[in-house]
């Protein structure tokens, strides 16, 4: 199985402030990676499909960029209801896996 | 405007079955595949199975292999997950999702239902 290594696993961050996660793959996988947000007690959701694609509907403040096994999630300015547990998740190979998450607070 | 709706979850005793229902809108749905991914209690997400459109082709990750089962029945677009032989580790939220495209594999899920609670215990 592929592993995503996700860092940091938390991360609190003010108003306004660029946020960066890390996504690492175990092996290459070009650019079959998503980054999904959940907000707590909902669903994911998806905000960025093949690595660097936004969702249809999702602020252009969140972007994606990477590939091979390298990944980084930014939120260029963050706002309030950007609170939230991100996950990346791998798709170029069954099983699908995801990163281990990276819960983001407001400080 | 899709949505998915899960039902069928509850409190079942460890080696017991459940039948995990998901029901469709708002979308063609014998043309997109499907997939459930759970998410144990403060826990990350992991994936269970993924079914094609047609229902032909299906994948399961190895903790479920063997013990559970991914349908659909396109006419009354829903979606099923048959869990037998239940173990504690099964407890979770499991969240049906539609997938991107009609293929089992290459594709990921792009929209969610709010999941359906399954605990397993004594």
């Amino acid at each position: 199985d592929i592993q995503m290594t996700q860092s940091p696993s938390s991360l609190s961050a003010s108003v306004g402030d660029r946020v960066t996660i890390t996504c690492q793959a175990s092996q290459d996988i070009s650019n079959y990676l998503n980054w999904y947000q959940q907000k707590p007690g909902k669903a994911p959701k998806l905000l960025i499909y093949d690595a660097s694609n936004l969702e249809t509907g999702v602020p252009s403040r969140f972007s994606g960029s990477g590939s091979g096994t390298d990944f980084t999630f930014t939120i260029s300015s963050l706002q309030p209801e950007d609170i939230a547990t991100y996950y990346c998740q791998q798709y170029d190979n069954l099983p699908q896996t995801f990163g281990q998450g990276t819960k983001l607070e407001i400080k | 405007e899709v949505q998915l709706l899960e039902s069928g979850g509850g409190l079942v005793q460890p080696g017991g079955s459940l039948r995990l229902s998901c029901a469709a809108s708002g979308f063609t749905f014998s043309t997109y595949a499907m997939t459930w991914v759970r998410q144990a209690p403060g826990k990350g997400l992991e994936w269970v199975s993924v079914i094609s459109g047609s229902g032909g082709s299906t994948h399961y990750a190895d903790s479920v292999k063997g013990r559970f089962t991914i349908s659909r029945d396109n006419s009354q677009n829903t979606l099923y997950l048959q869990m037998n032989s239940l173990r504690a580790e099964d407890t979770a939220l499991y969240y049906c999702a539609k997938v991107k495209d009609y293929y089992a594999s290459g594709s990921y899920p792009d929209c969610w239902g709010q999941g359906t609670l399954v605990t397993v215990s004594s």
